[in-house]
């Protein structure tokens, strides 16, 4: 299983665009990429998944490059309530999520 | 439609008793996950049921244990308690029909032992 390193806190001001790299240097080829959210003392929320390039949804994006070996948590115009932990994973789709530990995330801050 | 769905919320033990949790999924989805999440950690795989099975385990002790029932609600016991088993344990099911393997999660129990 794919181990992915990803910075543990973020600071931001309301407003601006955030971008979270994650790198995962041993993803294997069946391997696809997902992002949670996950707010105190709630649940991981899924965000967003991708395989390769680009994919863009209404909370997020996630830009892929061509070797895969790292992937970018793009949020654009933060607010507030996107403080949370954000949890980047690799897995194959279905099986490859059920042994993955969710690591301690990255810690975004938005500042007012 | 109703998401999935955890008892108790909180839950208080003593060192040495066990401790029993539940889980209810998403109507629909036979896959159930748990999920330990000790303060200022991440969350650690614990265990994963789909169609009545146990599936996979992550790196715990066998005092961990749980199961599946048929209507693929399932309960988690932990056996044994120690103090470093306070946290949070969150639930989560999916169904494996859908392409993505998308995990939606529960409120989550606070286990506390004393």
């Amino acid at each position: 299983l794919a181990k992915t390193t990803q910075p543990i806190s973020m600071d931001s001001y309301e407003g601006q665009e955030v971008n979270i790299t994650c790198s995962h240097n041993n993803i294997a080829t069946n391997d696809y990429i997902t992002w949670y959210q996950q707010f105190p003392s709630q649940g991981p929320r899924f965000i967003i998944q991708g395989y390769k390039t680009k994919v863009t949804n209404e909370v997020a994006s996630l830009f892929i490059p061509a070797d895969r070996k790292s992937s970018t948590l793009s949020l654009p115009r933060v607010s507030l309530s996107d403080t949370a932990v954000y949890y980047c994973l690799v897995g194959d789709s279905p099986g490859g999520y059920q042994k993955v530990t969710f690591g301690i995330g990255t810690k975004l801050q938005v500042i007012p | 439609e109703a998401g999935v769905t955890q008892s108790p919320t909180h839950l208080i033990k003593t060192r040495g008793q066990q401790a029993t949790l539940r889980c209810s999924p998403i109507s629909g989805h036979t896959s159930v996950y748990w999920y330990q999440q000790a303060l200022g950690l991440g969350l650690q795989f614990l265990l994963w049921y789909d169609e009545g099975e146990e599936r996979n385990r992550g790196n715990f002790p066998p005092r961990f244990s749980g199961r599946q029932f048929p209507n693929y609600s399932s309960e988690l016991n932990v056996n044994a308690l120690e103090l470093e088993d306070s946290a949070l344990y969150l639930c989560a099911s999916s169904s494996l029909m859908a392409g993505d393997n998308e995990q939606f999660f529960g409120p989550g129990t606070r286990l506390t032992v004393l």
